[in-house]
């Protein structure tokens, strides 16, 4: 079954450094997302992509944040100047089209310390 | 402000019997209903998603949609140990472009 591959797995950044985490969602999907997840606390929406740019953004979402699709096939968020508050599981979800179930990738656990 | 509720569990079920999870939302506009379930440290997995009231069944889960009364459930037929994850409730609205999730229910079930 096809799969939302993310890397890495978990990264540890210094506070204040920028991360890139990377996605590489299901070939045929067009609708890109990224979700976040804060130990023991709900999936929150944070970006959605759609027809390379931006459809819809959340209030979580500032000028820290930003994401691309460089080259057709990554999905990638990047993180400026991270805080303590943004350790958390990223996730990224692609879907095929509206209408369905998010398929999600394994997720990135990043810890600033 | 788009509130998707569940309570938190944990849900205790011996192996085989029926287990019941519910979810409310607040926003009548919500159009679509997922189930996810996720272990614990993973991602969630999409079980099933529900857009009409009434029932619908996929293997051993049967999600119930009432507009009405703003709920969907999840009912688990024969629970097994391996059910045992926390269960996400979802809902779209007005559009499909994002998910609100509700905080789980957390499910054991007890050989």
């Amino acid at each position: 079954e096809p799969e939302v591959t993310q890397t890495p797995s978990h990264q540890v950044t210094q506070m204040g450094q920028e991360v890139i985490l990377r996605c590489v969602p299901i070939s045929n999907h067009l609708y890109f997302y990224w979700y976040r997840q804060i130990l023991g606390q709900k999936v929150e929406f944070l970006v959605s992509f759609y027809n390379n740019e931006i459809s819809e953004k959340s209030e979580i979402f500032d000028d820290q944040f930003s994401v691309e699709r460089p080259d057709g096939s990554n999905f990638t968020l990047k993180i400026r100047s991270t805080k303590l508050e943004d350790s958390a599981m990223y996730f990224c979800a692609s879907l095929p089209g509206q209408g369905y179930g998010y398929t999600f990738g394994s997720g990135t656990r990043l810890t600033v310390v | 402000q788009k509130e998707v509720e569940q309570n938190s569990g944990p849900l205790s079920v011996p192996e085989g019997a029926i287990a019941s999870l519910n979810c409310t939302y607040s926003d009548r506009g919500s159009q679509s209903f997922f189930w996810y379930r996720q272990y614990s440290g993973k991602s969630p997995e999409l079980i099933m998603f529900i857009y009409s009231n009434g029932d619908k069944e996929d293997g051993r889960f049967t999600a119930q949609l009432n507009k009405a009364s703003q709920y969907v459930s999840l009912l688990i037929r024969d629970s097994q140990p391996s059910d045992s994850a926390t269960y996400l409730c979802a809902v779209t609205i007005y559009n499909f472009n994002k998910f609100y999730f509700g905080s789980g229910t957390k499910l054991n079930v007890k050989p």
